[in-house]
């Protein structure tokens, strides 16, 4: 049971570059969320999708898509690299519902824009 | 809209000194609140919770008692160890809505 894993952990993008962070859960849960992790910004959340097939905005959406492409599956998008999205990101999953309180997290990916 | 407010860290203490952790918050309706801990070099999990006022929270020796008249839910621990050091974040969650609020986490170091 490796619960939440999360690719690449580490990433360096030039200006303008695209990439996709890949995350995956093997609990069944209905919710995953992305999060991105900034010194004295503490967690904020990008998207989410409360279940298979709907995603919704949360705080700092802005250069960023996602595509919810299974149950299992949650990926986080970058179209053109900004240097203000060097940061550490965070994806996380949850039963959801009246249990989206106990949200586990992935390891994280560093990753630094040039 | 909800926030969370937690002391300035980082904080530093001696082994087996006793901790707090402030904790404030703004919200409309009655919020469940969270404490949630990251270890270094990993992402966050969850420490504890409490769903209604005057809940106490607990586990791994910490605390926290929800406190609706001053909108605080403060984490404390009686006798830090080295490996209690890690970044600790505060959290809400509004009944009906997914999205938890965290604090911006408040990094401890405990010494030997």
């Amino acid at each position: 049971n490796a619960g939440v894993t999360q690719t690449p952990k580490f990433q360096v993008l030039k200006t303008g570059q695209s990439m996709t962070l890949q995350c995956a859960q093997d609990m069944n849960h209905n919710s995953m969320y992305w999060y991105r992790q900034d010194p004295g910004m503490g967690l904020r959340l990008i998207y989410y999708s409360a279940s298979e097939g709907t995603t919704d905005k949360g705080e700092v959406p802005n250069g960023y898509n996602v595509s919810r492409l299974n149950k299992r599956e949650f990926s986080l998008r970058l179209e053109s690299a900004a240097p203000s999205q060097t940061s550490v990101y965070f994806c996380a999953s949850s039963e959801g519902g009246a249990r989206s309180y106990e949200q586990y997290f992935g390891p994280g990916t560093r990753l630094t824009v040039t | 809209g909800n926030s969370v407010t937690q002391m300035e860290g980082p904080v530093t203490l001696s082994e087996e000194a006793f901790l707090t952790i402030n904790c404030t918050y703004t919200a409309t309706g009655y919020p469940s609140l969270f404490w949630y801990v990251q270890y270094p070099g990993e992402g966050l999990q969850l420490l504890l919770k409490a769903t209604k006022a005057d809940d106490k929270g607990s586990n791994k020796g910490f605390e926290a008692t929800y406190r609706k008249e001053t909108t605080s839910f403060h984490l404390e621990k009686g006798s830090v160890q080295v490996s209690d050091s890690a970044v600790y974040f505060c959290a809400l969650l509004n009944f009906g809505n997914e999205k938890l609020t965290f604090g911006t986490g408040t990094r401890l170091t405990i010494i030997p």
